[in-house]
């Protein structure tokens, strides 16, 4: 149990769907992240937030559209999704206090299919 | 970033030191070393983090030579629930705008046996 939780733990979803997934921290952290792990693949960093304001968007499509109402909660809303989007996100938190902190800790992650 | 390099696989069995060495010859003044274990469908665990000479914690060790180039990752005496992939991240310069960004490459897949 890390402090990060995830929901749901798995998501299948038709190409047509609108879902959305769910992080929430309870460790008091003010950056959150969202991860992309493809089967064979090294994670790869999607969207980051620093208290609130999104710091980091990492050449994703429109497709997914992240949302942080505040500093303990994140969201990843999915729509018109691929195949190829198939994959295990995680999400993660960690505290930033004017230097860069490489500790970060990870939620369980949502097993996304699409179909 | 710094771009690194570890084995793909290895294997150990319990009771053993593991050892994991990651190059990364291209490493900055100010970039910190990091280690990260993941079990399969769970998130990575940060393991460690060190700078340079010796760092060591409850649950390994790192290693890192004066021209910092490489690291070595130490786990001793391994048991079998310490099978899963593990990380080497080298973090960005501090201080620049890459706030907590880490950037995992494909990991080294530990297997240990009985």
């Amino acid at each position: 149990e890390t402090g990060v939780t995830q929901t749901p733990r798995h998501l299948v979803m038709g190409m047509t769907n609108k879902k959305s997934l769910k992080c929430e921290q309870h460790l008091g952290h003010n950056a959150m992240y969202w991860y992309k792990q493809s089967a064979k693949k090294p994670l790869e960093l999607m969207f980051v937030y620093n208290f609130k304001e999104q710091t980091e968007n990492n050449s994703v499509p429109s497709r997914f559209s992240p949302e942080c109402p505040n500093s303990s909660h994140l969201f990843l809303h999915l729509h018109t999704l691929q195949p190829e989007d198939s994959a295990l996100y995680l999400c993660a938190s960690s505290q930033e206090e004017g230097q860069i902190n490489y500790e970060q800790y990870f939620g369980p992650g949502t097993r996304l299919t699409v179909t | 970033l710094a771009k690194t390099t570890q084995p793909i696989s290895m294997d150990s069995y319990e009771g053993q030191e593991v050892n994991i060495t990651c190059s990364h010859n291209n490493i900055a003044t100010n970039d910190y070393i990091t280690w990260y274990q993941q079990f399969p469908s769970q998130g990575p665990r940060f393991i460690i983090q060190g700078y340079k000479t010796k760092v060591t914690n409850e649950v390994a060790s790192l290693f890192i030579p004066a021209d910092r180039k490489s690291s070595t990752l130490s786990l001793p005496r391994v048991s079998l629930s310490d099978t899963a992939v593990y990380y080497c991240l080298v973090g960005p310069n501090a201080g620049g705008t890459s706030y907590g960004k880490l950037t995992f490459g494909q990991g080294t897949i530990l297997t240990v046996h009985p």
